[in-house]
């Protein structure tokens, strides 16, 4: 089973800032990688898939990037709703999640 | 707009069986792939079974024997039929279509809980 690490658990940053979060991969799955955002109460919202490709609807300050086992998205001017909890998920061998990042208004 | 409802999750006792509906609007179950998620504060998200449009399942290795996903395509529901329940299938258990083997869209999710 592909093990994704997402470090730290919870990062700080206020409105405006850039916030940029990361997944690791126990071994590589090329650029099937996917990245979420969770808010209490609701299942995730797809935002990045493939590494790079912004979902349907998702504003471009959102970015995914990276391949082979460490990944980043980045969030180029955090927004009060971007809050939230940031899982990430690959598909290149079953199907397995990170533990997620919970960003916090600092 | 697409909308995904969970229902049928509730207490249930270890061993006991449980029956989870996935009602679907603005999207066609039976043209879709669909799968079921679950959630845990301590193991986060798993992906538990998929249902292709050909009718072929796959499933965890955690509930491969124990759990049925099928659909209903006159009531454009998708199920999943959970047996041999134990304490470590507690969760909030999501569906969610999956094209190209991510989830585009979810439910907000069903709470089921095994417990004695």
């Amino acid at each position: 089973e592909i093990v994704l690490t997402q470090s730290p658990a919870t990062l700080s940053f206020s409105p405006g800032e850039r916030a940029t979060l990361s997944c690791r991969a126990s071994q590589s799955v090329y650029t099937y990688l996917a990245w979420y955002q969770q808010k209490p109460g609701q299942g995730p919202r797809l935002l990045i898939y493939d590494a790079s490709k912004r979902a349907t609807g998702i504003p471009a300050r959102f970015s995914g990037s990276g391949s082979g086992t460490d990944f980043t998205l980045t969030i180029s001017s955090l927004e009060p709703e971007d809050f939230a909890i940031y899982y990430c998920q690959q598909r290149a061998n079953t199907i397995t999640f990170g533990q997620g990042t919970r960003l916090e208004i600092k | 707009e697409v909308q995904l409802v969970e229902s049928g999750g509730r207490l249930v006792r270890p061993g006991g069986s449980l029956r989870l509906s996935c009602e679907a609007s603005e999207l066609t179950v039976s043209d879709n792939y669909m799968s079921w998620v679950r959630q845990t504060p301590g193991k986060g998200l798993e992906w538990v079974a998929v249902l292709y449009r050909s009718g072929t399942a796959y499933y965890a290795d955690s509930v491969r024997g124990r759990f049925t996903i099928s659909r209903d395509d006159s009531k454009n529901t998708l199920y999943l039929q959970m047996s041999g329940l134990t304490v470590v299938d507690t969760a909030v258990y999501y569906c969610a279509r999956i094209p190209l083997y991510y989830f585009d869209y979810w439910g907000h999710g069903t709470l089921v809980t095994v417990s004695s």
